[in-house]
């Protein structure tokens, strides 16, 4: 499968432990977006990364959330200290470039964290 | 601020035709994608427009009015593997993709 790969796809924490969300881009993709869903509602930029460089970061919040997209291996989107209000889907994207033109965004199966 | 508005749902029946509005307000304007949704699965990609005019592509036919900050997804013959939410989004002039709140579609027998 060449698809966008995110894991785990189901995650259960209370209130106060880590959650740790990967993604592995599609092959021959150097751009991945993290989104955020909550039940009838939009995706939510969170995140836009290339390999170890944060390109935009302005939809994710100061406090507790942080991204990384490594050299080697997938992107991962970790959320400290998670409370109640952090249970969404979380979706990863990658395109292979930034400003292709017609923009196609690849998405993964999304990852649904429920916070206890 | 920027905004995308969309219905919140729309029910159709099976082998008619449905359209999906789509209305924004954006810093500028790169695009205007649709992509589908089913409950619980990724977003699909279904149609991109940068022109205006109207881009048809199978049974699904994506207009795009710049000048009007307005498109309409069109779908035709529905089936009822047509149920899902239909999101509409507009890359602005920083490239970032602006999503509306999606509009979900039921086809009823």
């Amino acid at each position: 499968n060449a698809g966008v790969m995110q894991n785990p796809r189901h995650l259960v924490r209370r209130r106060g432990q880590e959650a740790r969300l990967r993604c592995s881009p599609m092959k021959g993709h150097s751009h991945v977006y993290w989104y955020r869903q909550l039940p009838e509602e939009g995706l939510k930029f969170m995140v836009y990364l290339q390999k170890e460089n944060i390109i935009d970061e302005s939809g994710m919040p100061k406090e507790r959330f942080s991204a990384e997209f490594p050299k080697e291996g997938p992107s991962i989107l970790r959320i400290q200290q998670v409370v109640r209000g952090d249970s969404a889907a979380y979706f990863c994207a990658s395109s292979p470039s930034g400003q292709d033109p017609t923009g196609e965004l690849f998405f993964g199966e999304g990852s649904r964290l429920t916070v206890l | 601020g920027q905004n995308i508005d969309q219905p919140t749902e729309m029910t159709a029946t099976e082998g008619a035709i449905v359209q999906i509005n789509c209305t924004y307000q954006t810093s500028g304007f790169n695009g205007l994608f649709w992509y589908q949704q089913h409950a619980g699965e990724a977003p699909t990609f279904l149609s991109y427009n940068v022109l205006d005019g109207l881009e048809e592509k199978g049974r699904f036919s994506s207009f795009l009015s710049r000048s009007k900050g307005y498109s309409y997804l069109l779908l035709k013959e529905l089936q009822m593997k047509d149920s899902a939410s239909y999101l509409c989004a507009v890359r602005d002039s920083n490239y970032q993709l602006i999503w509306g709140a999606g509009t979900k579609l039921i086809i009823k027998p």
